[in-house]
């Protein structure tokens, strides 16, 4: 089973800073299933990313993601105020899906 | 627009059965791989189960297998989860979400908690 591990567990910042999250997986996996979602407090999550760079439905293009093999980034170009939330990454493989821990983006 | 709407949760003692359903809307249902995923107060996301728009293929993590069972009925749009056995460590939100393009799950409903306790 893949592991995913996020850095940092939190990262403090302020509006208009770069963001930048890691997900590392245990193995290497097919970048076609790595994806990001955003939780902020008492709300479902919100799909960002899939395919490890596509940005889903009406996400906005300060959101990007990069990366192959067994580390992925989600970066946040500009942060606005309403990008603090925690970020999950996800994966698919094997019909098992999996999730990082998160990494909180505070102020 | 897509829309997921859970409900069926609620406070239940140790060792008690639920049923959680989720209303789909707005997309073509059955065509759809769909996912059960649960969040434990304070804690992060788990993945639950997942059953395949034909109804019939599906599976589990390990830490519900054999105590939960998903389906599905794609005429009436709606999703369920059976849930037994239940133990403390059940208690959380548990959220559906639809499966999309690379099997991501790209909607959420607003999810639905259970609490188990005694």
């Amino acid at each position: 089973e893949i592991v995913l591990t996020q850095s940092p567990g939190t990262l403090s910042l302020s509006p208009g800073e770069r963001a930048t999250l890691s997900c590392r997986a245990s193995q290497s996996v097919s970048s076609n299933y790595l994806a990001w979602h955003q939780q902020k407090p008492g709300q479902a999550p919100r799909l960002l990313i899939y395919g490890a760079s596509s940005r889903a439905t009406g996400i906005p293009d300060r959101f990007s993601g990069s990366g192959s093999g067994t580390d992925f980034t989600l970066t946040i170009s500009r942060l606005e105020p309403e990008d603090f939330a925690v970020y999950y990454c996800q994966h698919y493989g094997g019909s098992l899906w999996t999730f990082g821990q998160g990494t909180k983006v505070e102020i | 627009e897509v829309q997921l709407v859970e409900s069926g949760g609620g406070f239940v003692h140790p060792g008690g059965s639920l049923t959680l359903s989720c209303a789909a809307s707005g997309f073509n249902f059955g065509i759809y791989w769909m996912q059960w995923v649960r969040q434990r107060p304070g804690k992060g996301l788990e993945w639950v189960s997942h059953i395949k728009g034909d109804a019939i293929s599906t599976s589990y993590a390990d830490s519900v297998k054999g105590r939960f069972t998903i389906s599905r009925d794609n005429a009436k749009n709606t999703l369920f989860l059976q849930i037994s056995s239940l133990r403390a460590e059940d208690t959380a939100v548990y959220y559906c979400a639809r499966g999309g393009t690379w099997a991501t799950l790209d909607y959420w409903g607003q999810g639905t908690l259970v609490t188990v306790s005694s």
